[in-house]
């Protein structure tokens, strides 16, 4: 079974400064790796996805993330935080079995302090 | 840009009541699912949806949920005898039935049972 664990429930920054979410996920085929933004009491966004073509995804907003198989990790940066980047972070993966289900990790919720 | 869609955005019922909640999927799609997110936690798979029958469940989807198919568009997810541990918001996806794709959300229904 594919998992996908994020480290800190909470992060908190300064406007400017880096963003660094992680995840690591649990799989013993090559994942497919997704991040979702989601802001108060609305839906869920597709920030970027990890398909195999490169390791280092680029998605909206000015995220990235990189996919590192050593360390079966797929964290979330951004450069420089935004006030507009405070959200819920949701790390994602499909299961390759069945019904190709996509399992979220828990969550970060990420603050940004101006 | 195909999207899917859900109605209603939010839905207050009274305990013991039967709700239904509408998505219409992207047209082209095959795999459809239902999640649930309790305020404030993780995003949980309930159910997928495949040719026509249910592809797998958890075990959160238990005798008091259903998903049909009715007409070829729409995709619902009854709730017999809602109880107050219902209230959570509930996503809709699909996906076009590759796993190298991400799954399709909706905006959520915010069900609230009082």
């Amino acid at each position: 079974a594919q998992s996908v664990t994020q480290l800190g429930s909470h992060v908190s920054v300064s406007e400017g400064a880096l963003v660094l979410l992680r995840c690591n996920y649990s799989s013993s085929v090559p994942p497919y790796l997704f991040w979702y933004v989601q802001y108060p009491n609305q839906g869920l966004q597709l920030l970027l996805k990890y398909t195999s073509a490169a390791t280092l995804v680029k998605g909206i907003n000015g995220f990235e993330a990189e996919f590192k198989k050593s360390e079966t990790s797929f964290h979330l940066t951004k450069p420089s935080a935004h006030m507009s980047d405070a959200a819920e972070y949701f790390c994602a993966v499909i299961e390759n079995t069945g019904g190709f289900k996509t399992i979220f990790g828990a969550g970060t919720r990420l603050f940004v302090k101006a | 840009e195909p999207e899917v869609t859900q109605t209603p955005s939010h839905q207050v019922t009274q305990m013991g009541q039967e709700v239904i909640l509408r998505c219409v999927p992207i047209s082209n799609h095959l795999y459809f699912y239902w999640y649930r997110q309790i305020l404030g936690q993780k995003v949980e798979f309930l159910v997928s949806f495949y040719n026509n029958e249910i592809s797998e469940k958890s075990e959160i989807f238990d005798d008091q949920f259903s998903v049909e198919r009715p007409d070829g568009s729409n995709f619902t997810l009854k709730i017999r005898s809602t109880k107050l541990e219902d209230s959570a918001m509930y996503f809709c996806a699909s996906i076009p039935g590759t796993m190298n794709t991400e799954a399709f959300f909706g905006q959520g229904t915010r069900l609230t049972v009082v």
